[in-house]
């Protein structure tokens, strides 16, 4: 079945350092892969996406590169605050069929910004 | 665009009691899923409904159980409620096929 296996955490950096996020995955066909985020005491929102290989997605300075030859969505950031700091979590998801409504999701990642 | 609204935010149970939690989704949205989030098993996929229909279910036992009414809100009942089931429960609104999930803010269940 599908499985997402994120880097393991917790992750601990300054403010403005660069930050990674390794996410692999293992799946049939090729399916859509997402970033959530959550912060303490709230659901999950949705921080970025990419549907197709080589697919770059972005949003608030995040990004992610969907790689197909290394079934991988590693998570980037340039220059981390602390108001980043948060859960993160990697996910997949197939089309239609007997996926409908259903995210695989990798751990959890813990980031913790220092000032 | 009021976002997705999960209720009770919190609630404590009873071992052997039943609950129910509700969800209303995004307005528009017409599919509902839900999850379970503990420390352990992480975020694990309940079921999905579709226009009053259960399209998908995960592997939990049947003491799980959800419905969807015609205003596309949800609900989700667990009977005979055990330890293991104290989780965070979260529910996802989307406008179907391959468009994103959207979460809320969840219910917290304590089973004691």
């Amino acid at each position: 079945g599908d499985s997402v296996t994120q880097m393991e955490g917790p992750v601990t950096l300054s403010e403005e350092a660069f930050l990674t996020i390794n996410c692999t995955y293992t799946a049939t066909g090729y399916p859509s892969l997402f970033w959530y985020v959550q912060y303490p005491g709230e659901g999950l929102q949705l921080l970025l996406k990419a549907t197709k290989a080589d697919d770059k997605g972005s949003n608030k300075g995040f990004e992610a590169t969907y790689r197909k030859e290394t079934t991988s969505f590693h998570l980037e950031k340039g220059s981390v605050q602390v108001s980043d700091s948060a859960v993160y979590f990697c996910a997949l998801r197939h089309a239609g069929g007997t996926s409908y409504g259903k995210l695989t999701f990798g751990q959890g990642t813990i980031l913790t910004v220092h000032p | 665009k009021a976002g997705v609204t999960q209720t009770p935010r919190y609630l404590i149970k009873t071992r052997g009691q039943q609950v129910t939690l509700s969800c209303s989704p995004i307005s528009g949205h017409r599919s509902v899923s839900w999850y379970q989030q503990t420390p352990g098993q992480g975020l694990q996929f309940l079921f999905e409904y579709f226009s009053e229909t259960q399209r998908n279910k995960g592997n939990f036992p049947g003491r799980f159980s959800g419905r969807q009414f015609s205003n596309s809100r949800s609900e989700m009942n667990v009977s005979t409620l055990e330890l293991g089931d104290s989780a965070l429960y979260l529910c996802a609104s989307s406008l179907g096929g391959v468009s994103p999930l959207h979460f809320g803010n969840g219910t917290r269940l304590t089973v004691t």
